[in-house]
């Protein structure tokens, strides 16, 4: 199976920060990597799909880049809702994985 | 609007079974690849099973392979989870999610609590 490791698995971070989260796959997955916010008590929601589409709906501040095995997930100037927990998600093999999360939280 | 609904969840004792349905309206239910992923209690995300549109191909993890059964009804828009040999750590919610065009989970259920005690 191919594992997804996130870094930090959580952060503190204030209102207009930038904030980057980052995924690494533990063999290529060329570009079928995936992002979800997930809100506490919420149901996951995909923002970016082939590691930089940006899913209808999704503020632009959001984007996502990387191939291969390491990707980021880039929020700028960060908004009081997006305090959520972030996966990443690979769709290359067959067996699907995501990694572990990324909390982020108000400083 | 597209929309799942999990439905068959509830507490069940070590050793036993459960079957979990999702029913999907808003979309061509037959035209998608069907997914579960669950979450258990304060853990994150961890993709379970996958079924293609006509059935003819499934997938599941390591951790439930052997004991879970991924089925669907295109005529009734219908996605299960037939989980046998339930252990404490299933316990979890359970997610019904359509694979999209994006090659992502695109739609998602509301999940179903499932708690083996």
């Amino acid at each position: 199976d191919i594992q997804m490791t996130q870094s930090p698995s959580s952060l503190s971070a204030s209102v207009g920060d930038t904030v980057t989260i980052t995924c690494r796959a533990s063999q290529s997955v060329n570009r079928f990597l995936n992002w979800y916010q997930q809100k506490p008590g919420r149901v996951p929601k995909l923002l970016i799909s082939g590691a930089s589409n940006l899913q209808s709906g999704v503020p632009s501040r959001f984007s996502g880049s990387g191939s291969g095995t390491d990707f980021t997930l880039t929020i700028s100037d960060l908004q009081p809702e997006d305090f959520a927990t972030y996966y990443c998600q690979q769709s290359y093999a067959t067996l699907l994985t995501f990694g572990g999360g990324t909390k982020v939280d108000i400083k | 609007e597209m929309q799942l609904v999990e439905s068959g969840g509830g507490l069940v004792q070590p050793g036993g079974s459960l079957r979990l349905s999702c029913v999907a309206s808003g979309f061509t239910f037959g035209s998608y690849e069907m997914n579960w992923v669950r979450q258990a209690p304060g853990k994150g995300l961890e993709w379970i099973s996958d079924i293609n549109s006509r059935s003819s191909g499934v997938f599941y993890a390591d951790s439930v392979k052997g004991r879970f059964t991924i089925s669907r009804d295109n005529a009734k828009s219908s996605l299960y989870l037939q989980m046998n040999s339930l252990r404490a750590e299933d316990t979890a919610v359970y997610y019904c999610a359509r694979k999209g065009e994006v090659i992502a989970f695109d739609v998602w259920g509301q999940g179903i609590m499932v708690t083996v005690s």
